[in-house]
Parts: structure tokens; C-alpha cells; sequence
């Protein structure tokens, strides 16, 4: 079965500073790693994937298999940037379907 | 395009009541995924649908099922409800059925007593 784990809950950054959310993933197959985001009374919505490898809104995230981890950076974080973060894992062998992570509220200070 | 929709927005039901929520693809998407969250988790799957056949269930009991419709919206419903179904559910929708693009709405938030 697949899991994500998602291990803070909150993170708490000033503006400018960099941002680091960590992701861990267990799958025994080749996996595909995404990046959701929900801003404040907006809906979920796809930030970025491994595959295409790059950058959204100054976000970056490598898939790093043998740590089975897949953390989300960006260098200098900015307030409009505070939001919930959720990692999902997907199998293409189950369709659709993505395995979501906790979650990790970011919370940029000015 | 105002995006997948879905109905109602909230709603209260009690203990070993019946409930169906329901959902709107976007336009040309034919794929609808189901998905539970309840407060403090993130998403958990339920159900996909493609082409009105289902592709997927996740670990949830016979209580719930769903259907879609040849317009490829959905239905979620569920039979009687537990305390521990109170959650927000919420809808994707995809243009294939085998895709990670996927566009999800507002929810419906689900309260049972």
C-alpha cells in the first residue's frame, strides 16, 4: 500500500526567508510525486509534479528515490505564498487515484 | 467555465440517515474521483469514475457508492451514516482516466449528528 507523510504540521517562515515542506513517500514501484496547494478560501489545486521538473511560483521539488522523499523548496518565501501544502503520491496502475499526505500549513510573516 | 461544481455546499443529517452528494465535471472532462477529508487529514480516495464505469475504490465500506451519468456528472451517496462521516467531500474531475490533472471543487461539507 502506499503512504505519504507529511511530518509538520505548521511552518512558520518571515518573508524572504527559504521554505523547506518535507515529504516522505513509501512504494515499492515507481511512484509519481505531486504537489498540491489550497490557498485560504480557494479550492485544491495541482503547484507542481516531478515529472515535469519545474519551477512554480519559485517552488522547486526533486524526487530523491533513495530517501524516498520528495521535499518542496523555494529559496525566498512571500507572504501570498502561506497556504496549505499537501504531497500526493500516484500509481498509474490505479487510475486516478492520488494519496495524500497531512498536510503542512505555511504561515509567511512580513 | 465556473469549474467542477458541486451540491449542496453544507449539510447536517443524523446518525443512520441516507445522503447523496453531487458533482459537475468540467466540460469535456469524463473522469470524476470522490475523495473524503476529514478535518486535520488530508484527502483520503474514494472512488473514480471513467467514462460512467467505476476505475477505482479506496478502502471505504459497501456504505458508500456512487454513480456516474452519460453528461459524466456524479453522485456520492452514502447509507447509514456514522458520527465518523462528518468530513468535507469533495470532487475532482479529469479529462482521461488515467490522469494526475486534476481540478477539484469546493466540496460539500457533510455534518452528522
Amino acid at each position: 500500500a502506499q503512504r505519504v507523510t507529511q511530518p509538520e504540521k505548521l511552518l512558520s517562515v518571515f518573508k524572504g526567508a527559504p521554505v523547506e515542506l518535507k515529504c516522505n513517500y513509501s512504494y515499492s514501484g515507481s511512484p509519481e510525486l505531486f504537489w498540491y496547494v489550497q490557498y485560504s478560501r480557494q479550492r485544491l489545486q495541482l503547484l507542481l509534479r516531478h515529472i515535469s521538473r519545474e519551477s512554480i511560483k519559485g517552488f522547486t521539488a526533486d524526487l530523491n528515490k533513495g530517501e524516498t522523499s520528495f521535499h518542496l523548496k523555494k529559496p525566498f518565501a512571500q507572504e501570498e505564498d502561506s497556504a496549505m501544502y499537501y504531497c500526493a503520491l500516484g500509481v498509474k496502475a490505479a487510475g486516478n487515484k492520488l494519496t495524500f499526505g497531512g498536510g503542512t500549513r505555511v504561515l509567511v510573516k512580513p | 467555465d465556473a469549474g467542477v461544481t458541486q451540491s449542496p455546499t453544507h449539510l447536517i443529517k443524523t446518525r443512520g440517515q441516507h445522503v447523496t452528494l453531487r458533482c459537475s465535471p468540467i466540460s469535456g472532462h469524463k473522469s470524476v474521483s470522490w475523495y473524503q477529508q476529514v478535518l486535520g487529514q488530508g484527502p483520503q480516495f474514494i472512488f473514480q469514475y471513467y467514462e460512467k464505469e467505476e476505475r477505482g475504490r479506496g478502502n471505504f465500506p459497501d456504505r458508500f457508492s456512487a454513480r456516474q451519468f452519460p453528461n459524466y456528472s456524479s453522485e456520492l451517496n452514502v447509507n447509514a451514516l456514522l458520527l465518523g462521516d462528518s468530513a468535507l467531500y469533495l470532487c475532482a474531475s479529469s479529462l482521461q482516466g488515467v490522469s494526475y490533472e486534476q481540478y477539484f471543487g469546493p466540496g460539500t461539507r457533510l455534518t452528522v449528528t
